[in-house]
């Protein structure tokens, strides 16, 4: 089993739609918790951190559950820029070796 | 901004060959990932660096080292290269002690063997 699982997609969803994305990790001592977005052939960039108490920036909105041990990324009103994969990124030890998920496939249709 | 440089950005290697990959972080930055993604594959941790001491160590093979320099950039060094380390290879640079430790990735080096 893998550390860190995500649903692989593909995810094909309209201009302007609102999709979501869930990750499910495996450590309950983990620490941090990132989003990642990856286009093809490109580095992973950070996208944006994830909050115990959940935050936003502008389209994007992260929310964690440890209890659940799920993270969630909420993209609305999608653009066509926001076609890529989408890769849900743990710290599983505090040592700052990040787990990657495979990464979810979004593709935005005009 | 100031981005993490990697040089090369393209090596083609023969098998049993040896390479070297060069990684320079954001500057001030003190911390150093190198990350290992086959096609169609996530990124695979190998190895870090802080303040020039081997902080941990992943999935890197003994046929691998690297080290973290008084500047701060590193070099990946691999020999009797196989045809499956043919990979991006992905440095990342960070802060320690900042919000997150949050990773920023270079462009990669594109490594094929043949």
């Amino acid at each position: 089993r893998k550390e860190v699982e995500q649903d692989p997609g593909p995810f094909n969803v309209p201009e302007g739609a609102t999709v979501a994305f869930n990750c499910t990790y495996s450590n309950s001592a983990s620490q941090s918790f990132f989003w990642y977005r990856q286009d093809c052939r490109k580095e992973p960039k950070l996208l944006m951190s994830v909050y115990s108490s959940g935050n936003e920036d502008g389209r994007f909105t992260a929310q964690l559950n440890r209890a659940s041990q799920y993270i969630s990324l909420l993209i609305r009103d999608s653009k066509l820029s926001d076609s890529a994969t989408y890769l849900c990124v743990v710290d599983q030890t505090g040592a700052n070796n990040l787990f990657f998920g495979t990464g979810t496939r979004l593709t935005v249709i005009p | 901004a100031a981005g993490v440089i990697q040089s090369p950005r393209h090596l083609i290697k023969e098998k049993r060959e040896t390479a070297t990959l060069k990684c320079y972080p954001i500057p001030r930055h003190d911390t150093v990932y190198w990350y290992q993604q086959g096609p169609g594959q996530d990124p695979q941790f190998l190895i870090s660096f802080y303040e020039k001491m081997q902080s941990d160590k992943g999935s890197i093979p003994d046929r691998f080292s690297a080290q973290q320099f008084s500047d701060y950039h590193s070099e990946l060094n691999m020999s009797s290269l196989e045809l499956g380390d043919s990979a991006l290879y992905f440095c990342a640079s960070s802060l320690r002690g900042a919000l997150s430790y949050e990773q920023y990735f270079g462009p990669g080096t594109r490594l094929t063997v043949t």
